[in-house]
């Protein structure tokens, strides 16, 4: 079973700053990756698939890069509604689909 | 627009059998995706449960696959999830989702809480 590893556990940053989250596998899952959000008493929401794609509707702000190992969610510019959990999951190798831990970001 | 909508039992006792049912509607469950179950613990993260294909291919968690049944209903456009033996351990959010790749359409979940 492959397992992602997200850091850091809580981000605590202000609105207009950059998020960078990060997003390690434990072994190569090539581009095989998507990062959610969620928000308090809501479902996940898909924002960007395949490492790099941003889903349908989802601002540029959010942006996802990286293949192999190791991968990264950027949120360019913080706005108020961005505070929430992300996580990260993937399918290269399944069963099972697998997540990562999650990521809160946090206002400052 | 594609909505998916989870609905059961909120309660369910130890050694017990959870029963869920997620109907589908915007969207034809014959279409090229493949229907899930995942869950989430209360503050804890996603776990995924197994999918369904409309023509019966079924995948599941091997950490579950023991006591799960995925079944789907193609005349009543809806999937299904059973648990059995449950505990403690099995209390959560329980979303139902479309996979294409990804999960891109999530139900809005169901706590199911399992207690005596």
């Amino acid at each position: 079973e492959i397992v992602l590893t997200q850091s850091p556990a809580t981000l605590s940053l202000s609105p207009g700053e950059r998020a960078t989250l990060s997003c390690r596998a434990s072994q190569s899952i090539s581009n095989y990756l998507a990062w959610y959000q969620q928000k308090p008493g809501q479902a996940p929401r898909l924002l960007v698939s395949d490492a790099s794609d941003r889903a349908t509707g989802i601002p540029a702000r959010f942006s996802g890069s990286g293949s192999g190992t190791d991968f990264t969610l950027t949120i360019s510019s913080l706005e108020p509604e961005d505070f929430a959990v992300y996580y990260c999951q993937q399918r290269s190798d399944w069963p099972p689909y697998t997540f990562g831990q999650g990521t809160k970001l946090e206002i400052k | 627009q594609v909505q998916l909508q989870e609905s059961g039992p909120g309660l369910v006792k130890p050694s017990g059998t959870l029963s869920l049912t997620c109907a589908v509607s915007g969207a034809s469950i014959r279409s090229r995706h493949w229907w899930s179950w995942v869950r989430q613990p209360p503050g804890k993260g996603l776990e995924w449960i197994g999918d369904i294909y409309f023509t019966g291919t079924i995948n599941y968690n091997p950490s579950l696959k023991s006591r799960v049944t995925i079944s789907v209903d193609e005349a009543k456009s809806q999937f299904s999830l059973k648990l059995r033996s449950v505990t403690a351990a099995d209390t959560a959010v329980y979303y139902c989702a479309r996979w294409g790749p990804y999960f891109d359409y999530w139900g809005q979940g169901t706590l199911v809480t399992v207690s005596s």
